[in-house]
């Protein structure tokens, strides 16, 4: 079954220093990876995607993500945070078992970025 | 959000009645997906359409039913048979091309 892990309930960071939120992955194929972000009672916002090509891919708002097949992850990047960082992150797959294109979650990462 | 609206932003509910949330897209999307946020357990699958007319169960569909008369609309009824309906909904529209999946502001439904 494809599935999708965030090890880290919250990740705490200080403004200005690199962050991290992690995720690994478990699927048949070829995966199809999104992060999501989502700020207090709003609508999941789409930050990026990595269907194929270079293992590290560009989005929103200065985040980038690495794609590493042989350890089955695709953590979330930025080199500097910014308080306005802080929200919710949700790392996802794209179930092709069915060719329906459902989203599989993870269960989200709280980034806290102190001042 | 994407040009998808969900309506309303708040909604209270009894024991034993069934409610309606909204979904609307003017992205011409095909497929739309009802998902289900609880504190500490990401998304879950209620139900999805990939067609007009045509819908199916996600991996949490009981106590829940949906229509897909028109494109544009994807109606979630939430029934008294739901036990635990109380969480924030979410809905979301795919373009077939880009497979990225646009969402609506949601909907937080609290039964009383």
């Amino acid at each position: 079954a494809q599935s999708v892990a965030q090890p880290e309930d919250q990740v705490n960071v200080a403004e200005g220093n690199p962050l991290t939120v992690k995720c690994t992955y478990s699927v048949s194929g070829n995966p199809y990876l999104f992060w999501y972000v989502q700020y207090p009672n709003r609508g999941l916002q789409f930050l990026l995607k990595y269907i194929t090509g270079d293992n590290l891919v560009k989005g929103s708002y200065g985040f980038e993500a690495e794609f590493n097949k042989s350890q089955t992850s695709f953590h979330l990047k930025k080199p500097s945070a910014l308080v306005s960082d802080s929200a919710l992150y949700f790392c996802a797959v794209r179930d092709d078992s069915s060719n329906t294109g459902k989203l599989i979650f993870g269960q989200g990462t709280t980034l806290q970025v102190k001042p | 959000d994407g040009g998808i609206t969900q309506s309303p932003k708040y909604l209270f509910r009894k024991e034993g009645q069934n409610v309606t949330l909204s979904c609307e897209q003017n992205l011409n999307h095909d497929a739309m997906y009802w998902y289900r946020q609880d504190p500490g357990q990401g998304l879950r699958l209620i139900y999805y359409s990939q067609i007009v007319n045509d819908f199916q169960k996600g991996d949490i569909a009981e106590g829940y039913s949906v229509s897909r008369e028109k494109k544009e609309s994807f109606p979630l009824t939430v029934t008294s048979a739901q036990k635990n309906p109380t969480a924030f909904y979410l809905c979301a529209s795919m373009s077939g091309g880009s497979g990225v999946a646009f969402f609506g502001p949601g909907t937080r439904l609290t039964v009383l």
